[in-house]
């Protein structure tokens, strides 16, 4: 079975200082993989994807980079967080068949201060 | 261009009712269609999935979701509510000709009243 772990939980970072977050799927080979920015009141806002290692598109970068270092790995990162970036963060995976269903982790919460 | 259109922030039901949450598209094709809830400080998981054959098709605890061409539209139903669905619910939709990114609606809350 699939499973897709976010790390970390929550946060609480100062403005200007550095952030990454990480996102690891196992039991899915070459996955689509997708970064989601989710404001408190709910919209979301997809931010990244990649659909193979080394490359990721661009959604809305809000001064964040994303990077995919391994086919199972996902890292969303800035070196100098804003008030802006607080919120809650999820990752996804995809396959293209059936029309591209996203399945998604648990979230990370982060509190920009 | 698409887009979802989910004409309720929030919907208050009681436990034990009915529930019916909307959900409008605009697609000049048939895309896929998705419905999705969000527990509190939860990711989102998937509840159902359409693209084609029977209109009426079932998903998780219950709900289901009917897919009508001639109005656009995928609503969300249950037939009895429960305390535990309390969450937000989310329509999605994705289409080949935008390379299958899911294109989201605003979401929306549903309460449950005891």
């Amino acid at each position: 079975a699939q499973t897709i772990h976010q790390w970390p939980v929550a946060e609480i970072k100062a403005v200007g200082s550095p952030l990454s977050l990480g996102c690891t799927i196992k039991g899915k080979s070459s996955p689509n993989l997708y970064w989601y920015w989710q404001a408190t009141g709910g919209t979301l806002q997809q931010l990244f994807y990649s659909i193979t290692v080394g490359q990721v598109e661009s959604v809305v970068q809000l001064n964040l980079s994303a990077s995919r270092p391994k086919d199972d790995q996902f890292i969303l990162s800035t070196e100098k967080l804003l008030l802006s970036h607080s919120g809650f963060y999820l990752c996804a995976w995809s396959l293209l068949l059936s029309g591209n269903t996203l399945y998604f982790g648990e979230g990370s919460r982060l509190i920009v201060v | 261009a698409q887009s979802v259109t989910q004409p309720d922030a929030r919907v208050t039901v009681s436990e034990g009712a009915s529930l019916q949450l909307r959900c409008k598209y605009s697609s000049s094709v048939t895309p896929y269609l998705f419905w999705y809830v969000q527990y509190p400080r939860q990711g989102l998981q998937l509840l159902l999935k359409y693209y084609s054959g029977d209109p009426v098709v079932q998903g998780v605890n219950g709900f289901e979701a009917e897919f009508s061409k001639s109005n656009s539209s995928f609503h969300l139903r249950k037939a009895s509510v429960h305390w535990s669905d309390s969450a937000v619910y989310f329509c999605a939709v994705s289409m080949w000709d935008s390379n299958y990114q899911l294109i989201w609606g605003s979401g929306t809350k549903l309460i449950i009243k005891p």
